[in-house]
């Protein structure tokens, strides 16, 4: 079955980096466009950046551009969140996530279980 | 950017009630509208997804309709594994922003 298994979180002070992976299991990895979605104490969902299965487009959100970026290493079956200049309004959950099927627009439908990012000084 | 607004934000029913949360697109999204149930604790799940396809395995007591820009999740008869908090998402494109959440409370 899909598996999506997060790590990397921890506590950091602001300004600092940290980088996030996310290992994928139980499908052909490299086939598949991957998220990430975040998700502050308490509050609701954020969508935070996504790429393609082959790299060629990456988004993000306002809230996150030029400070965050997504990458993947399909040999490896991970993907990452390189997360730099972090402030204290970055402190969630940080989930990855995919799509139900392969193909374009397609809604999230697997997520991993989360790794918690602190930004505290 | 494509702005997303559920409401109520939440709501207290009883058990057996039917329950309705909408969500309205500030710009068309066609039918590209997935919800979400995210329990206490617990990660996202998808209910539906391409407006009112229920995802396999989700109780035919939720259902979802709309188009374009307004949409709407239903429950037919609430129950009490029901409580959790309900997300809208637009995929149709980048940014895929959520909306506000509603959570479901057992009155």
């Amino acid at each position: 079955q899909v598996q999506l298994v997060e790590s990397g979180g921890g506590v950091v002070q602001p300004g600092e980096s940290l980088r996030l992976s996310c290992t994928g299991s139980g499908f052909t990895f490299s086939t598949y466009t991957m998220h990430w979605v975040r998700q502050a104490p308490g509050k609701g969902l954020e969508w935070v950046a996504v790429t393609s299965s082959d790299e060629k487009y990456k988004y993000y959100a306002d809230s996150v551009k030029g400070r965050f970026t997504i990458s993947r290493d399909n040999s490896m079956n991970t993907l990452y969140l390189q997360m730099n200049s972090l402030r204290a309004e970055d402190t969630a959950m940080f989930y990855c996530a995919r799509a139900d099927e392969d193909g374009p627009n397609r809604p999230v439908a697997y997520w991993g279980q989360g790794t918690l990012v602190t930004v505290s000084s | 950017d494509i702005q997303m607004t559920q409401s109520p934000s939440s709501l207290s029913a009883s058990v057996g009630d039917r329950v309705t949360i909408t969500c309205r697109a500030s710009q068309g999204i066609s039918n590209y509208l997935a919800w979400y149930q995210q329990k206490p604790g617990k990660v996202p799940k998808l209910l539906i997804y391409a407006a009112s396809t229920l995802q396999s395995g989700v109780p035919s007591r939720f259902s979802g309709s709309g188009s374009g820009t307004d949409f709407t999740l239903t429950i037919s008869s609430l129950q009490p594994e029901d409580v959790a908090t309900y997300y809208c998402q637009k995929y149709n494109s980048v940014p895929r922003t959520f909306g506000g959440g509603t959570k479901v409370e057992i009155k």
